[in-house]
């Protein structure tokens, strides 16, 4: 159980465009999802926060405007790259944690973001 | 400030054991994870201590001092697929991950 999954796994898009990962819980009720980036050979770093029904709480430093996350549902939650740029290319990396365990990330494969 | 101390790069030999201490500083404490993250892939839960002690799960141990800010991430048995980072991820007051860069592990035959 608790198992994740994210849309695209990988993608290329050109400067200037808009890109949309998917996450989601496939076998549990996610009432908290999380945003990760991590550049190579560098540490996780929290993006952002958000809650079924909330709208997401960003780290500093964090463009709310340039990722959009919506957690529409309690098995859905999307980040959109918008005007993505070269220095957005990253590994993008949800979790998901459910009320009963809800100090437990469950983590999904990750979005390698290439943009050209 | 929030840090985590962690080893860059560690290397073992195939079937022994390796230990993969931690230190960190937080801002209050609930817990601390270790998770295992290969190359181009997500990260991986191996364990969770809130308590001081060891807890022992299979091939892995963990042990938690709270008063030391100290853990280590104890590997028996290694095998070739061991190779990968090790991630050392303290929950502050705010129940929020703190992440260190994690130690590569290598893996000889």
């Amino acid at each position: 159980g608790a198992v994740v999954s994210q849309h695209p796994s990988r993608v290329i898009c050109k400067s200037g465009t808009s890109v949309k990962i998917e996450c989601r819980s496939l076998d549990f009720q996610a009432t908290t999802m999380f945003w990760y980036r991590q550049f190579p050979k560098q540490s996780l770093m929290l993006m952002a926060t958000s809650n079924e029904g909330s709208k997401a709480t960003y780290e500093q430093g964090v463009e709310k405007d340039k990722f959009l996350i919506n957690h529409a549902s309690l098995t859905l939650s999307t980040l959109t790259v918008t005007s993505a740029h070269p220095e957005d290319s990253s590994f993008y990396i949800c979790s998901a944690s459910n009320s009963r365990d809800w100090y437990e990330q469950y983590f999904g494969p990750g979005t390698r973001l290439t943009v050209t | 400030g929030q840090n985590i101390d962690q080893p860059t790069e560690m290397t073992a030999t195939e079937g022994a054991i390796v230990q993969i201490n931690c230190t960190y500083q937080t801002s209050g404490f609930n817990g601390l994870f270790w998770y295992q993250q290969h190359a181009g892939e997500a990260p991986t839960f191996l364990s969770y201590n809130v308590l001081d002690g060891l807890e022992e799960k299979g091939r892995f141990s963990s042990f938690l001092s709270r008063s030391k800010g100290y853990s280590y991430l104890l590997l028996k048995e290694l095998q070739m697929k061991d190779s990968a980072s090790y991630l050392c991820a303290p929950m502050d007051s705010n129940y929020q991950l703190i992440w260190g860069a994690g130690t590569k592990l290598i893996i000889k035959p």
